[in-house]
């Protein structure tokens, strides 16, 4: 079956501009995620959207980030006034609903990445 | 917050040698999970471990979850060139609970 998918693929903008990345997550996916990877770096958490729930926005590094999830479905991750510092591969994943102990049942399965470059 | 460390950041090996890569919570988890990342892959869900002291196996991959359920390992026997990449501990503190705390990874590189 279809994974999760992201676009654009890569992504370079100008300093000031403004940026929107999308993600599709797996069909039947409730939980979805935003982290950004810096180059040879870890995985920081952005955000976190599970269902109808308010979404966990406690990783948004500034107010110039945010995010959407329409319909429990796509999700865009919106970068106002890009800096330098902004760039990165942003990734998006997306898991079934957390069972607890059942195996492999929170797995998040992640997207290819949106690579950003602000010059 | 919730931190979860990850030692060494980089390792480099000849092929055949084993290697080891550990983490550690400041919190007890409910669950640890690993992944591995290609060079210019994503992540990809290796295994998750719940009960404490578990430890399970995948071929010559061997994860354990330590009693406490605030450490994790992941030891690989022989490695292969197949082996190469970062490999990610992620950490969840509630039961059930979706968001997950990366590790900062371990880069394995392996000498042929």
């Amino acid at each position: 079956g279809a994974g999760v998918s992201q676009s654009p693929s890569n992504k370079v903008t100008e300093k000031g501009k403004d940026v929107e990345l999308r993600c599709d997550p797996i069909s039947g996916h409730t939980a979805l995620y935003w982290y950004r990877q810096s180059l040879g770096q870890g995985l920081e958490f952005l955000i976190y959207f599970q269902g109808n729930s308010a979404p966990d926005k406690s990783g948004l590094p500034s107010d110039r980030f945010s995010a959407e999830r329409t319909g429990g479905s796509v999700s865009t991750l919106t970068i106002q006034r890009t800096q330098q510092e902004d760039s990165a591969v942003y990734l998006c994943a997306s898991s079934l609903p957390g069972q607890g102990y059942r195996e492999s049942y929170n797995e998040q399965f992640f997207g290819p990445g949106t690579r950003l470059t602000v010059l | 917050g919730q931190q979860v460390m990850q030692i060494p950041q980089y390792q480099h090996v000849q092929e055949g040698e084993d290697f080891t890569t550990y983490c550690n919570s400041s919190t007890t988890l409910s669950n640890i999970q690993w992944y591995k990342q290609r060079p210019g892959g994503h992540p990809v869900f290796l295994i998750q471990l719940v009960k404490s002291g578990e430890v399970k196996k995948q071929k010559r991959l061997t994860f354990q979850f330590g009693e406490a359920k605030k450490n994790s390992s992941l030891h690989i026997t022989a490695t292969q060139t197949t082996d190469v990449g970062t490999y990610f501990c992620a950490g969840s503190v509630i039961q059930g609970a979706q968001k997950l705390v990366f590790g900062q990874g371990t880069r394995l590189t392996i000498n042929p």
